[in-house]
């Protein structure tokens, strides 16, 4: 199998504080990982790419000195989501998958996402 | 721009029940689709796939396909079960904006009651 973990599964913080998610490949390594947020009653949304060893590639739109990402091995990758405010609160889910990325789909194994709450 | 429309839910049928959800997609290239399925306090997994036109993906008891006149990709299944109960996502990769960027539908809720 595939499997991929996140923890924690769920967090509650406080304004004005930074909270980290941890995204692992469990029984295979991932030189790709992805990270999206998904809103109530919304699609998932693709935040970022998190190649090992490199700079994450944000999409348009996402701050990426507030969603922090360290990919520093094949199989972690963190988001930081830095000085946290209310509008931050959401779903998170990670992706990963085995391969490099190419002109091919390679599938992607999604971890079971965590639920961020600012108060 | 990609994008990915599906049907919303929920979706409350009985078991044995003939099920069908909607997905439309707009896309740049020519995509891959893909129907992804969560269950309860899992991640989601891939369903089916089909890669390009008139290709029928398929894989326990659900079916789609892929129909490039109607840019659709319907989810099927004849004979739903209490186990189907999940919620169900419709989604593209577009080669022409990165073969691993997926571009999902808002997901169906289906809860199949024996």
């Amino acid at each position: 199998g595939a499997v991929v973990s996140q923890h924690p599964s769920r967090v509650i913080c406080k304004s004005g504080t930074s909270v980290k998610i941890e995204c692992r490949s469990l029984d295979f390594q991932a030189t790709t990982m992805f990270w999206y947020r998904q809103f109530p009653k919304k699609s998932l949304m693709l935040m970022a790419t998190s190649n090992e060893g490199s700079k994450a590639t944000y999409e348009q739109g996402v701050e990426k000195d507030k969603f922090l990402i360290n990919h520093a091995s094949l199989t972690l990758s963190t988001l930081t989501v830095t000085s946290a405010h209310p509008e931050d609160s959401s779903f998170y889910i990670c992706s990963a998958i085995k391969g490099g990325t190419g002109l091919l789909y390679n599938e992607q194994f999604f971890g079971p996402g965590t639920r961020l709450t600012v108060l | 721009g990609d994008s990915v429309t599906q049907m919303e839910g929920p979706v409350t049928l009985s078991e044995e029940a003939f099920l069908t959800i909607n997905c439309t997609y707009t896309a740049t290239g020519y995509p891959s689709l893909f129907w992804y399925v969560q269950y309860p306090g899992e991640g989601l997994q891939l369903l089916l796939k089909a890669t390009k036109a008139d290709d029928k993906g398929s894989n326990k008891g659900f079916e789609a396909t892929y129909r490039k006149e109607t840019t659709s990709f319907h989810l099927e299944k004849g004979s739903v079960q209490v186990s189907d109960s999940a919620v169900y996502f419709c989604a593209l990769s577009d080669p022409q904006t990165g073969a691993n960027n997926l571009f999902f539908g808002t997901g169906t809720r289906l809860t199949v009651i024996p």
